[in-house]
């Protein structure tokens, strides 16, 4: 089965500064790749899906952007944090060829002071 | 946007009790899944449900799915204080590619 790995698992960041979280995935090829937001006792936000290296597509207007360098890795990104950025990022996946469960990683905690 | 709702927003129950929980949502689906959540930690993926199914079992879980109504139940038989977590419903809005969550029912097993 999959192996999600997100880093940092926790990050404290200024107004203002660059954002980049990183996610990677082992155990599965040419997976959907998912970012989703979750605000504190909320649900999870779709920000943005990867069917394929280089395909983004961006749920919501947003300060985020994400990219597809590789196979299995996902990266979220900003250019200047928000505080409205702070947040429980979760990175997924699902493997198209077997079933259409979602798999998560661990999360980063993301606090914009 | 989210698109499903779960209700109760909050469950607190006794060891051994039954939990409901009950998810509501807008569109068509493919299919509708429930994942649970520990506090500050990832999705943990518990079943998945089909639109074309009406009931699904694993274990301790019964999961309904009335798409008539748009509306699916979780229920947990037999509860332990390590369910202690929030649940979540997602659906597909009939893209493959794409899931949708509802804001959760957090459930508290009281031991």
């Amino acid at each position: 089965s999959q192996t999600i790995h997100q880093w940092p698992a926790t990050l404290v960041q200024p107004v203002g500064s660059p954002l980049s979280l990183e996610c990677t995935v082992e155990g599965t090829s040419n997976p959907n790749l998912y970012w989703y937001r979750q605000a504190a006792g909320r649900g999870l936000q779709l920000l943005f899906y990867s069917v394929g290296i280089g395909q983004i597509s961006s749920e919501v207007p947003q300060n985020l952007s994400a990219s597809r360098p590789q196979d299995r890795q996902f990266i979220l990104s900003s250019k200047k944090l928000l505080l409205s950025d702070s947040g429980f990022y979760l990175c997924a996946c699902r493997d198209r060829s077997s079933t259409d469960t979602q798999y998560f990683g661990p999360g980063t905690r993301l606090t914009v002071l | 946007s989210q698109q499903g709702e779960e209700d109760p927003q909050a469950l607190s129950i006794q060891e051994g009790e039954n939990a409901t929980m009950n998810c509501s949502y807008k569109t068509s689906i493919n299919n509708l899944q429930w994942y649970r959540q520990n506090s500050g930690r990832g999705l943990v993926h518990l079943i998945l449900i089909r639109s074309n199914e009406r009931e699904k079992h694993s274990g301790r879980l019964r999961v309904t799915l009335d798409t008539s109504k748009k509306s699916s139940s979780l229920l947990i038989t037999a509860s332990r204080a390590a369910d202690t977590a929030s649940y979540f419903c997602a659906t597909d809005r009939n893209n493959f590619n794409k899931f949708y969550f509802g804001s959760g029912t957090k459930l508290n097993v009281k031991p």
